[in-house]
């Protein structure tokens, strides 16, 4: 089966760091991304991993380890605005001609003051 | 660029209606989209188009949806009859060909099945 799994919530106070992680279980893996979703708004890209290793943009980074099927994505210097959804997805195997992709839940994120 | 576009944004109706939900891909855009969003499931994908063929329908939950792509800019899913369990967050979503680009999404359309 495919399986990708993230904690359904998570509390950070302003001006912390966070790490929300996301493991998963796929029949392919081709790369793995990060959205962010504030409520009531459409999912916006934040990252994408391919290679194992750290990326980093800004306050925000992500990691992946291929062989524990495993990836974090780590926001520093927290601000309010950044209280949102953010969700993991896994680039898995052909449907067609276009890579699925398997989305996870999403992680809650509440930043309080 | 006005990004993808999705009308109507809210949608409130009564079991057995049909709904029909509206989607405008970013120019250019070679594939689209259509997820539906609820809190229990997530995003599932519904089908998608590539240069408006539909190519993998395989997530449409039954006979009762069916999605139509006329023209690079224009796409609809509609949903007929309509049910209680329909409702959901549909979204639009749209990207490049070739690599891994990511999707671009519109602002979704809540629907509501009384």
């Amino acid at each position: 089966g495919q399986n990708i799994d993230q904690p359904t919530e998570m509390t950070a106070t302003e001006g912390a760091i966070v790490q929300i992680n996301c493991t998963y279980q796929t029949s392919g893996f081709n790369g793995l991304f990060w959205y962010q979703q504030h409520a009531g708004e459409a999912p916006t890209f934040l990252s994408y991993n391919v290679l194992d290793g750290l990326e980093e943009k800004g306050r925000f980074s992500s990691f992946l380890s291929r062989s524990k099927g495993y990836s974090y994505l780590l926001l520093k210097e927290l601000q309010m605005k950044d209280s949102a959804s953010y969700l993991c997805a896994v680039r898995g195997t052909y449907a067609g001609n276009n890579r699925k992709l398997i989305w996870g839940l999403g992680t809650s994120l509440a930043v309080n003051p | 660029d006005a990004g993808v576009i999705q009308s109507p944004r809210h949608e409130v109706t009564e079991m057995g209606q049909e709904v029909t939900l509206r989607c405008k891909p970013i120019s250019g855009h070679d594939y689209l989209f259509w997820y539906r969003q609820t809190m229990m499931r997530g995003l599932e994908l519904l089908i998608y188009f590539n240069n408006n063929v539909p190519i993998d329908d395989s997530g449409m939950p039954e006979d009762r949806f069916s999605a139509k792509m006329p023209n690079a800019s224009f796409s609809t899913l509609k949903i007929q009859p309509s049910e209680p369990r329909d409702s959901a967050v549909y979204f639009c979503a749209s990207r490049v060909a070739g690599g891994p680009n990511e999707q671009f999404f519109g602002p979704g359309t809540r629907l509501t099945v009384l």
